[in-house]
């Protein structure tokens, strides 16, 4: 079975600073990558995706993640963060791209941004 | 397109009434998924529908849940009755079948208080 940890909760900030946050994931198989995130008082939404191919991927916004097979590991990264990336953000996996399993969410990670 | 639109945005009852979510999906998708996310769980999945037929329920916490889709556009998510600890963020997510997990569209949610 899948499963996803993301390993802090919480990460604080300040503004133009470099962020990590963690993801590692559990599977038996190939997998898909995701992460999502979440505004304040907003829905989640889809940020970057690992499908195939380079395991280096990125955002419109200046977010990257790379997949690491052998860590199963997709971390998140800024190298200088903005007020405006304060949101949760949501590490899935999936082994389908198909609606036969469905994506399997971590915890989340809250990262506050400190002017 | 409007995105996935849920109603109510804020949901107040007390303890035994009867609560309903409504979710109208993307136009032409057809998958539909309902999590909760509460800060000790995080995001749940509770069940998903694929051409409107619930696929995997068993994350649905107990009895007194149950969704439905009426129509390809539209779902409920019911709670009957609600108790306090039901109190949570409910989102609904659409996408495209054979797409499904390539990306989720969520909508705001419904913040549900069980007094």
């Amino acid at each position: 079975a899948q499963s996803v940890t993301q390993l802090d909760s919480q990460v604080p900030v300040f503004e133009e600073a470099p962020v990590e946050l963690r993801c590692n994931y559990s599977s038996s198989v190939s997998v898909y990558l995701f992460w999502y995130v979440q505004y304040p008082n907003q829905g989640l939404q889809l940020l970057l995706k690992y499908l195939s191919g380079s395991t280096l991927v990125k955002s419109i916004n200046g977010f990257e993640a790379e997949f690491n097979k052998s860590q199963t590991s997709f971390h998140l990264r800024k190298p200088s963060v903005h007020i405006s990336d304060t949101a949760e953000y949501f590490c899935a996996v999936s082994e389908t791209l198909s609606g036969n399993t469905p994506l399997v969410f971590g915890k989340g990670t809250r990262l506050s941004v400190i002017a | 397109d409007a995105g996935v639109i849920q109603s109510p945005r804020h949901e107040v009852t007390e303890m035994g009434q009867e609560v309903t979510l409504r979710c109208k999906l993307i136009s032409g998708h057809n998958s539909l998924f309902w999590y909760r996310q509460t800060m000790m769980r995080g995001l749940e999945l509770l069940i998903y529908f694929n051409n409107n037929v619930p696929i995997d329920d068993s994350g649905m916490p107990e009895d007194r849940f149950s969704a439905k889709m009426p129509n390809a556009s539209f779902s409920t998510l019911k709670i009957q009755p609600s108790e306090p600890r039901d109190s949570a963020v409910y989102f609904c997510a659409s996408s495209l079948l054979g797409l499904t997990n390539e990306k989720l569209f969520f909508g705001s949610g419904t913040q549900l208080s069980v007094l």
